[in-house]
């Protein structure tokens, strides 16, 4: 079946540092790829896609390339911020699914000043 | 971008009583919604598929008598967690998909902290 897998966390960064955070994917046919975001207390947004190969997502600063010969997704900021501190989730929807999606275990942001 | 909203964002109950949750997509129609469960520091946990019109399906282990989804218009889908117990206790998060020509992507809803005592 189809299954996500995230670099373990937490990760600490000061602020303006680099970020990477890994993410490979197994699936059958064609997924699209996501990455969300979780603040404190809160659900997830929405912070990127990919629907297919070579694809780059992008948004607030963030980016992540649908790698397909590596089967990955990884995200990158160039300059993190204390207000990126928050959990990210990768998923993926399968072409097989039905809709559903299979998350990444999620990896732990914090950023200091 | 779109919305989806959930209510109550928290509540606190006591054992036995049946707790009711909405979801509701604000800007889009979505004939499918989906319901997770989130234990602290973890990932989601999906609980149920709802369809719109039709029953919901259950992901394995979860109980359908305890968790009743019902999905009655293309905007709202609604979670009762009856006969509530403390191991109950969670955050619930729903989420509605977003399925068009161009496009099929969930959005979430802000969650609801369920504390039973």
């Amino acid at each position: 079946g189809d299954s996500v897998t995230q670099m373990e966390g937490p990760v600490t960064l000061s602020e303006e540092a680099f970020l990477t955070i890994n993410c490979t994917y197994t699936a059958t046919g064609y997924p699209s790829l996501f990455w969300y975001v979780q603040y404190p207390g809160e659900g997830l947004q929405l912070l990127l896609k990919a629907t297919k190969a070579d694809d780059k997502g992008s948004n607030k600063g963030f980016e992540a390339t649908y790698r397909k010969e590596t089967t990955s997704f990884h995200l990158e900021k160039g300059s993190v911020q204390v207000s990126d501190s928050a959990v990210y989730f990768c998923a993926l929807h399968g072409g097989t699914s039905y809709g559903k999606l299979t998350f990444g275990q999620g990896t732990i942001l914090t950023v200091h000043p | 971008g779109a919305v989806v909203s959930q209510h109550p964002s928290r509540v606190i109950c006591k054992s036995g009583t049946s707790v009711k949750i909405e979801c509701r997509s604000l800007d889009f129609q979505a004939t499918t919604m989906f319901w997770y469960r989130q234990f602290p520091k973890k990932s989601l946990m999906l609980m149920a598929t709802s369809n719109e019109g039709s029953k919901a399906t259950y992901e394995q282990g979860v109980e359908k008598d305890k968790f009743l989804i019902n999905h009655a218009s293309l905007t709202l889908s609604t979670l009762t967690v009856t006969s509530a117990h403390p191991e109950d206790s969670s955050f619930y998060i729903c989420s509605a998909r977003d399925r068009g020509r161009y496009t099929d992507t969930q959005y979430f809803g802000p969650g609801t902290r369920l504390t039973v005592l």
